[in-house]
């Protein structure tokens, strides 16, 4: 079965400090792998589509990676507006139908 | 283009009664899913549907929970003889075909609480 795992589970991070949110996968068939953005009561904003290892997609302070097993999304010199869960999501092949899991987020807290 | 729209937002209920929820996909899209979200967990998949087709319930997914979608456009989410173990989120997203990007686009969320 499809696993998708996320730590650090929480993070705290002071404004301007740097830092990695991880997403390892076990998955048969990968068909992409997605970062979502989500804000407390609200539903899951898309952030980044990745398809391949070696991939990288970047907006503003946010870049995501990709390898065989994990993603990463580098957070670049947060702001307290990065204050959010980030989802991790995978796609993949499951009995003809391509099935898309999420992992449990990182809750991210960045302090001014 | 408004994106997706779930209608209730919020929906307080008593064991026992029925409860429906309603999800306006965007336009365009024909793949429509279901998720449940329960504080601190990430979305788990219900259901999903290609156009009116519905081609894949979860396991995990009671008898008491059922879904449509007519015409492949809007969708219905139905639980009947609601439990306080079905207080959650319930999401709604769609997409394009796979082919394309294939992300989900999500809708706000209808929250159930069960008394």
């Amino acid at each position: 079965e499809d696993q998708v795992t996320q730590s650090p589970e929480a993070l705290r991070l002071q404004e301007g400090e740097s830092s990695s949110l991880n997403c390892s996968y076990t998955v048969s068939g990968l068909r992409g792998l997605f970062w979502y953005r989500q804000d407390p009561g609200k539903g899951p904003e898309f952030l980044f589509t990745l398809y391949s290892a070696g991939e990288e997609k970047e907006k503003e302070r946010l870049k995501a990676t990709l390898t065989k097993k994990e993603s990463f999304l580098h957070i670049t010199a947060p702001k307290p507006e990065d204050s959010a869960t980030y989802l991790c999501a995978v796609r993949a092949d499951s009995g003809g139908y391509q099935k898309v899991t999420f992992g449990t987020g990182t809750k991210l807290q960045v302090i001014p | 283009d408004t994106g997706v729209s779930q209608d209730p937002r919020h929906k307080i209920t008593k064991r026992g009664q029925n409860v429906t929820f309603r999800c306006d996909p965007i336009s365009e899209h024909n793949r429509l899913y279901w998720y449940r979200q329960t504080l601190g967990q990430g979305p788990e998949f219900l259901t999903y549907f290609q156009n009116e087709a519905q081609l894949e319930k979860s396991r995990l997914l009671s008898d008491r929970f059922s879904a449509e979608r007519p015409k492949g456009s809007f969708s219905t989410l139905e639980i009947q003889r609601t439990e306080q173990g079905d207080s959650a989120m319930y999401l709604c997203a769609s997409s394009f075909r796979t082919g394309s990007t294939g992300e989900l686009f999500f809708g706000e969320g209808s929250r159930l609480t069960v008394l």
